[in-house]
């Protein structure tokens, strides 16, 4: 069964830096393409960025690019996401993801990243 | 905004039909597949529907997808309470280069 757990969610400061990660498990990650999805607060869902399996392929969102960086270690099923700079609307739960659109999709629960002072 | 439009929100009464379509281009829509996910009030985004109309492992036939041109449609027939939730489709953008999600639609079971 495929499993996705996010964590690094936190209450950071506008300007300030945050990772987040994400433990893969229940399927060969080193072959997957993986995503990172938002959703602020009432909204809907937003594609932030996405990696290809062997790390050499990068996409970001345009309201995220050069303040994000989308990273994965393949030798520990894990995925990345460095945020920096971060502003008040980059408040949302950032879910991790495998295909998140168009593919056989998986999703984890999601990390809360709050941006404020 | 979302390059994909979708309708706030479709209603319908217990066991019947509702559809739910996804807009887009032919940048996205037209020429990659199509997903649809649902998310119940609290809850992470669940699939139901990939590469434009194969149902994942437990998702029950009531919930079907087709797409034609740069359009895409979920259905979902015997409407359940359980079936209150937001939809979304998502597919990638040629152009953009960048995943895009629609804008999400609303269901009520009235």
């Amino acid at each position: 069964e495929v499993h996705l757990v996010e964590s690094g969610g936190d209450l950071v400061q506008p300007g300030g830096s945050l990772r987040l990660s994400c433990a893969a498990s229940g399927f060969t990650f080193s072959n997957s393409w993986m995503d990172w999805v938002r959703q602020a607060p009432g909204k809907g869902l937003e594609w932030v960025a996405n990696i290809k399996k062997d790390g050499s392929e990068k996409h970001y969102v345009d309201s995220v690019k050069g303040r994000f960086t989308i990273s994965r270690d393949n030798a520990k099923n894990s995925l990345y996401l460095q945020m920096n700079n971060l502003r008040a609307e980059d408040t949302a739960v950032y879910y991790c993801a495998k295909d998140a659109v168009g593919g056989e999709g998986y999703w984890g629960q999601g990390t809360l990243v709050t941006v404020s002072s | 905004q979302s390059v994909l439009t979708q309708p706030p929100s479709v209603s319908a009464a217990p066991g019947q039909k509702v559809t739910i379509s996804c807009s887009g281009s032919s940048s996205n829509i037209e020429n990659n597949y199509v997903s649809w996910h649902q998310q119940l009030p609290g809850t992470a985004p669940k699939l139901l529907i990939y590469e434009n109309s194969k149902r994942p492992s437990g998702i029950p036939d009531r919930f079907s997808g087709s797409k034609s041109g740069t359009s895409a449609t979920l259905g979902i027939t015997g409407l359940q309470t359980g079936d209150e939730a937001d939809y979304y489709c998502g597919t990638w953008d040629n152009s953009l280069n960048t995943g895009v999600f629609g804008t999400g639609t609303k269901v009520t079971v009235l």
